[in-house]
């Protein structure tokens, strides 16, 4: 049974670039929510997505964009990105539920110049 | 007030010794928790979760959560060098769908 899935491992972008981060959710899960964790802090909500629309947003400009798609897996998209944007982004899953457990992926390290 | 809160460490315990981990959180937070472990370098992995009053055991592992005081803890019992890592506490946002909050944190030191 295949977990969390994210791709790529690691990424290297400039500023002013867009990219585009990959989640595959665990196995009968229909959930996925992406998280941004910079050096030595917890990681914090960008959204959820669930049933293919946002259910959730967290305190992200509009440069963090998402899709599900209808296998559930998910991307998440950041525009013009600065050298703040550079962090582990983490991919969690979980079922339908509100409060339901969430299970991370191995995480994209995103590094800005 | 942060929304959850966790003294960053480093934690430092001896090998075979009781490893207590604390967290606060305030009203913008529900009553569900979990705590995840995560090792330098790796996403996190679910420890434990709780959800009700009073404690709850598994293993080495048991966490335990107070509302009145809005305060959850997960001990660690016979702590290995292996358990050396960092644990985050979060919880769900009060009134929100699915958002998980997390403390930044505390850093666990087991010395052989």
């Amino acid at each position: 049974d295949a977990g969390v899935t994210q791709s790529p491992t690691h990424l290297i972008k400039t500023r002013g670039q867009q990219v585009t981060l990959r989640c595959s959710p665990k196995s009968g899960h229909d959930t996925v929510s992406w998280y941004q964790q910079a050096l030595g802090q917890g990681p914090q909500f960008i959204f959820q997505y669930y049933e293919e629309e946002e259910r959730q947003r967290g305190n992200f400009p509009d440069r963090f964009s998402g899709h599900q798609f209808p296998n559930y897996s998910s991307e998440l998209n950041v525009n013009a990105l600065l050298l703040g944007d550079s962090a582990l982004y983490l991919c969690a899953s979980s079922f339908g539920g509100e409060y339901d457990i969430q299970y991370f992926g191995a995480g994209t390290r995103l590094s800005v110049l | 007030q942060k929304e959850v809160e966790q003294n960053s460490g480093p934690l430092s315990v001896p090998e075979g010794a009781i490893a207590s981990l604390n967290c606060t959180y305030s009203d913008r937070v529900s009553q569900s928790f979990f705590w995840y472990r995560q090792y330098s370098g790796k996403s996190p992995e679910l420890i434990m979760s709780i959800y009700s009053n009073g404690d709850k055991e598994d293993g080495r592992f048991t966490a335990q959560l107070n509302k009145a005081s809005q305060y959850v803890s997960l001990l660690i019992r016979d702590s290995q060098p292996s358990d050396s890592a960092t644990y985050l506490c979060a919880g769900h946002g009060s009134g929100n769908t699915g958002k998980l909050i997390f403390g930044q944190g505390t850093t666990l030191q087991v010395k052989p």
